[in-house]
């Protein structure tokens, strides 16, 4: 079954303790990308990779990290939390070419309080 | 970048027609998808337009005009489960394979 995972699934946190949100799909797409979903800003891009090793910045990058060493990987990484991180976190994932659908992981509610 | 909007919200009546309509400026379009969200759960695909004309399946169907920068989705036969936020979003040739997203039309289906 094709999927988009993504962990932990919920996490409340203080500000500034590192995090790691995991998201892993096992589609074989090249290309992977972050979302935050905030209410009345709507899905914005923080994140995305084209293939392994290749990362790039999307609409609201700061404060966030990520890596794609691994075709299948693309984690997260919020070096020192703040609480306007706290949000809704989705991953997707896609093949390559323009008419290609984004899948969605099930996405993960963060807070940093 | 681009601007895309929709309307912030919509109510229809169960059994009944809505269009939910899209703008978007960009310079360099290439392709305009629909998505449902249920609250607090993940975008699903609905329905994908390249090229101007309406695509139907089921009782979705989505409308893009590119000259026009406008594209809407039509939901027939309004079920109660069809209550949802719906998301239009644009790829952009300069952005690879990056959508960007509306903030989304939240429909409520009444009784």
């Amino acid at each position: 079954e094709a999927q988009v995972t993504q962990n932990p699934r919920y996490l409340i946190t203080v500000t500034g303790k590192k995090l790691t949100v995991t998201c892993s799909q096992n589609m074989n797409h090249e290309y992977m990308s972050w979302y935050r979903q905030d209410p009345g800003l709507g899905l914005r891009q923080i994140y995305y990779s084209m293939n392994v090793e290749v990362t790039d910045k999307g609409d609201v990058p700061e404060g966030y990290k990520v890596s794609r060493k691994e075709k299948r990987n693309f984690p997260l990484i919020l070096e020192s939390p703040s609480p306007n991180q706290t949000s809704l976190y989705f991953c997707a994932t896609s093949g390559q070419g323009s008419s290609y659908e984004q899948y969605f992981g099930p996405g993960t509610r963060l807070t940093v309080t | 970048g681009q601007n895309i909007d929709q309307p912030t919200e919509m109510t229809a009546t169960e059994g009944a027609i809505v269009q939910i309509n899209c703008t978007y400026q960009t310079s360099g379009f290439n392709g305009l998808f629909w998505y449902q969200q249920h609250a607090g759960e993940a975008p699903t695909f609905l329905s994908y337009n390249v090229l101007d004309g309406l695509e139907e399946k089921g009782r979705f169907s989505s409308f893009l005009s590119r000259s026009k920068g406008y594209s809407y989705l039509l939901l027939k036969e309004l079920q109660m489960k069809d209550s949802a936020s719906y998301l239009c979003a644009v790829r952009d040739s300069n952005s690879g394979y990056a959508l960007n997203f509306g903030k989304g039309t939240s429909l409520l289906v009444t009784p």
